[in-house]
Formats: structure tokens, C-alpha cells, sequence
């Protein structure tokens, strides 16, 4: 089976740096993702790691650490539009995700 | 626009009746998914089509609900007898196949069941 576990709320002021964590148990790990979901919308890809280390992206960077069961997603440079929920997503080597619950980004002007 | 489109993006509907949503995923993409969401939730997979071969249904899927995808191109998902229980976002999703792969989200259907 399956273990996700992200923080469920978080706030940040505009500006700031936000990390969101998630840890994991599954069996035959194969990679991980990172989903954006603004209220009332689709997930949208934000990122998708394979091997340890940081993988940046303009303002998001993502990181994996297999060995751990552990991953974040870190935020600069916080904007407003960034307040939406960040899904954790890794996957066991075959087609369908299994989704934490979220994590809900509240970002405060 | 080439993204997965769903229709219709809203549904009400009175309980005991039958409804049926579409998905229309990316053209090329020969992979399809089928979610479920509710308020505070992250997604839950539902079943999943490779072209047209449903490959795996998932225990929430129970015997009131199937899915179609009768020609690996657009797919159906019909949910007879609604319960209030029902009531969800259900979200299609669509890969280009393999292992590991970025899975693409249409806007999802909002049904309530009343």
C-alpha cells in the first residue's frame, strides 16, 4: 500500500519562501510529482522527480530524497496567484497516482 | 486549445437518476484516467483505459458506475441510481503511455446529487 503525508494548511507572505513536504511509503518507488491545484480547477504539472537532489524550475524547485521517503516543493519569490493547493503524488512505477491531500498555500499580501 | 476537455463542467441532478459525463483527452495521447475529488481531498484514481481496454477499475468504482472508451479516443462515465454520496468533482486525465509519465487534467465535472 500507500502512505502520503503533507501538511494540510500553510501561509506565507507575498515575497517569502515557502517549503512544502511530503513524506511516503510505497512499495516499488519509481518517481514522484508535484500538482498545483487552484480552487475549483484541474491539477496542473508542476514538476516530476526521479533521481535524489534538487530539480529547479524558475521559481519552484522540487527535491527528492528516495532513501527517505521524502520530498519538498519550495516556493520563492511568493506571489498571490500562488495560493492554491500543492499535490504530492509518487508513483509505484505504473500508470495511475496516488494523491496526498494536499497542501493548502495561503499566500498574505 | 489541445487540452483534455470534460463535459459538462456542472451537474445537478436529483437523487435516483442516471448521469453520464464525457472526456476528451489530448489527440495523440492513447492513455486515459478517471478521478474522483472531494472538498479537501486529493484526487482518487476511479479506473484507467489503455486506447480502448479498460486496464484496472478501481474498489470505489462500485457496480453503479462504468466507463467506456469504445474507440481509444473519448471516453464515458455513467453513474446510474446517483446517491448524495456522489457528489464530486470527477476529473479526466490523459497520457501519452509508459511508466512514470505526466498526466494531463481537464477542468473536471462538478456534480451535486440533491
Amino acid at each position: 500500500g500507500q502512505n502520503i503525508d503533507q501538511p494540510t494548511e500553510m501561509t506565507a507572505t507575498e515575497g517569502a519562501i515557502v517549503q512544502i513536504n511530503c513524506t511516503y511509503q510505497t512499495s516499488g518507488f519509481n518517481g514522484l510529482f508535484w500538482y498545483q491545484q487552484h480552487a475549483g480547477e484541474a491539477p496542473t504539472f508542476l514538476s516530476y522527480n526521479v533521481l535524489d537532489g534538487l530539480e529547479e524550475k524558475g521559481r519552484f524547485s522540487s527535491f527528492l530524497s528516495r532513501s527517505k521517503g521524502y520530498s519538498y516543493l519550495l516556493l520563492k519569490e511568493l506571489q498571490m496567484k500562488d495560493s492554491a493547493s500543492y499535490l504530492c503524488a509518487p508513483t509505484s512505477g505504473t500508470y495511475k497516482y496516488i494523491f496526498g491531500t494536499g497542501t493548502r498555500l495561503k499566500v498574505l499580501a | 486549445d489541445t487540452g483534455v476537455s470534460q463535459n459538462p463542467r456542472h451537474k445537478i441532478t436529483k437523487r435516483g437518476q442516471n448521469v453520464t459525463f464525457r472526456c476528451d483527452p489530448i489527440s495523440e495521447h492513447n492513455r486515459l484516467y478517471w478521478y474522483r475529488q472531494t472538498l479537501g481531498q486529493g484526487p482518487e484514481f476511479l479506473t484507467y483505459f489503455q486506447n480502448e481496454a479498460q486496464l484496472e477499475k478501481s474498489r470505489l468504482l462500485s457496480d453503479r458506475f462504468s466507463a467506456e472508451r469504445p474507440k481509444g479516443s473519448f471516453s464515458t462515465l455513467e453513474i446510474q441510481r446517483t446517491e448524495q454520496g456522489d457528489s464530486a468533482m470527477y476529473l479526466c486525465a490523459s497520457s501519452l503511455g509508459g511508466s512514470g509519465e505526466t498526466q494531463y487534467f481537464g477542468p473536471g465535472t462538478r456534480l451535486l446529487v440533491l
